[in-house]
């Protein structure tokens, strides 16, 4: 069925590295591909999303790259800081459904000071 | 108000109690979804409404539940003869257009515990 695969799980990095979190999904007909980022009894709030018609979009230190050939699109945060530590989620619009997004599991990124 | 509200933010039922889980949309939102995140995992999609039509329930785990929005605007999630399975939070989330292809805002949650 519908499936939106996401890893790591758990990622822990170094204050002031980059992290990347990867994706992968099922449904080739997807189009819209939305990043979530939910801290601890919070709700999801959206950080980023690309359409299919592009490859890559950049916001300050968030980027997100989409291959559509390979159905997998990742998360970079670059220069990480405290406040980034949260769970995010990457998610799927199955185009074929019109009515849902499939998130991923969800990744706890840990920020190390 | 400016955000989505769901109340109450925690109930705790005995089990085989009745619950029904409230959400206010963002005014003007034609889509509402509802979806339950157990603990440590992704939300799990429940059910979609397009204004007042339930367009999608497929992601109803059993006759249990049931989810309305009569008018287009405000959603009942209501679970019936709860068991401790079903202890989640409760995500309700709306969007502005007719499909969920743009930004999808999340309510805070409704703590369901099941005792």
């Amino acid at each position: 069925g519908e499936n939106v695969e996401q890893h790591p799980s758990t990622l822990s990095v170094q204050e002031g590295d980059s992290a990347v979190i990867k994706c992968t999904y099922s449904d080739s007909a997807s189009n819209y591909f939305p990043w979530y980022k939910q801290e601890l009894g919070k709700r999801p709030q959206l950080i980023i999303d690309i359409r299919s018609n592009v490859g890559e979009k950049k916001d300050q230190r968030i980027a997100v790259t989409l291959n559509k050939t390979a159905k997998h699109f990742s998360l970079h945060i670059t220069e990480t800081q405290p406040e980034d530590s949260a769970v995010y989620f990457c998610a799927a619009f199955l185009y074929s459904s019109a009515s849902k997004i499939i998130f991923g599991s969800g990744t706890r990124l840990s920020i190390r000071p | 108000g400016a955000g989505v509200s769901q109340s109450p933010r925690y109930k705790v039922a005995k089990r085989g109690q009745d619950v029904a889980l409230r959400c206010d949309p963002i005014s003007g939102h034609v889509s509402l979804f509802w979806y339950q995140q157990a603990l440590g995992q992704g939300p799990e999609f429940l059910t979609y409404f397009q204004n007042e039509a339930q367009l999608d329930k497929s992601g109803l785990p059993s006759d249990r539940f049931f989810a309305e929005r009569p008018e287009g605007s405000v959603s009942t999630l209501k679970i019936q003869r709860t068991q401790q399975e079903d202890s989640a939070v409760y995500l309700c989330a709306s969007s502005s257009v007719g499909v969920m292809n743009t930004e999808a805002f999340f309510g805070q949650g409704t703590r369901l515990t099941v005792v």
